[in-house]
């Protein structure tokens, strides 16, 4: 069975532009869950989709946006990139039990 | 914010049981434990959960206390990789609630 599945690895931007992160999440899963890790701190929650509807939201500016589309994948939106968004981007999918984390994206702003 | 209290680093012999302690006192009747490892710079990986029983699977073994107050997550014979960042998390057991890391326990395996 495939895991949660992100793209790409890594991304590269520019100050003020805008990244696309993708999240295949394991098949049946309906929830995914968006998170950001920067260097040497700690996980911070994001958002959460299910079923198509944004659940919760963690406490980030509004140009971190996303959505779930109707095969239940997601893309997490960053706008108008600061060099603080460098981070690891993790997202996750579950059920009502556990939830399976991919290997993330790591986001470079220069 | 987190509602868990973990030691901040912990070393464990290679071979010996690595006991990692987690302090829950707030934790509410529908909530479970539940323990994630993070290896440098990967995703995070479920290792157990439970809500009141010891639980134990391939991986660990969990005890929760009676007053389900803290709880140890057990890992028999640790090897160098489990080395990692550990994280106990209390959650809701429906709904799909998210979960909510604190900055866990960095267990160091020594050969």
């Amino acid at each position: 069975e495939a895991g949660v599945t992100q793209s790409p690895t890594h991304l590269i931007k520019t100050r003020g532009q805008q990244a696309t992160l993708r999240c295949s999440p394991i098949s049946g899963h309906t929830s995914v869950y968006w998170y950001q890790q920067a260097l040497g701190l700690g996980l911070q929650f994001l958002l959460w989709y299910d079923e198509g509807e944004e659940r919760n939201r963690g406490n980030f500016p509004p140009r971190f946006s996303g959505r779930q589309f109707p095969n239940y994948s997601s893309e997490l939106n960053v706008n108008a990139l600061e060099l603080e968004d460098s981070a690891l981007y993790l997202c996750a999918s579950g059920l009502t039990t556990e939830a399976f984390f991919g290997q993330g994206t790591r986001l470079t702003v220069v | 914010d987190a509602k868990t209290t973990q030691p901040t680093s912990m070393d464990c012999a290679e071979g010996r049981a690595a006991n990692l302690p987690c302090n829950h006192s707030t934790i509410s009747g529908n909530e479970y434990v539940y323990w994630y490892r993070q290896i440098h710079s990967q995703g995070p990986q479920y290792i157990i959960h439970g809500l009141k029983n010891n639980e134990t699977n391939e991986m660990a073994s969990l005890i929760i206390t009676e007053d389900r107050k803290s709880s140890t997550l057990i890992l028999p014979h640790a090897t160098l990789r489990d080395t990692a960042v550990y994280y106990c998390i209390v959650r809701a057991g429906f709904g799909n609630e998210k979960l909510t890391f604190g900055t866990g326990t960095r267990l160091t395996i020594i050969p």
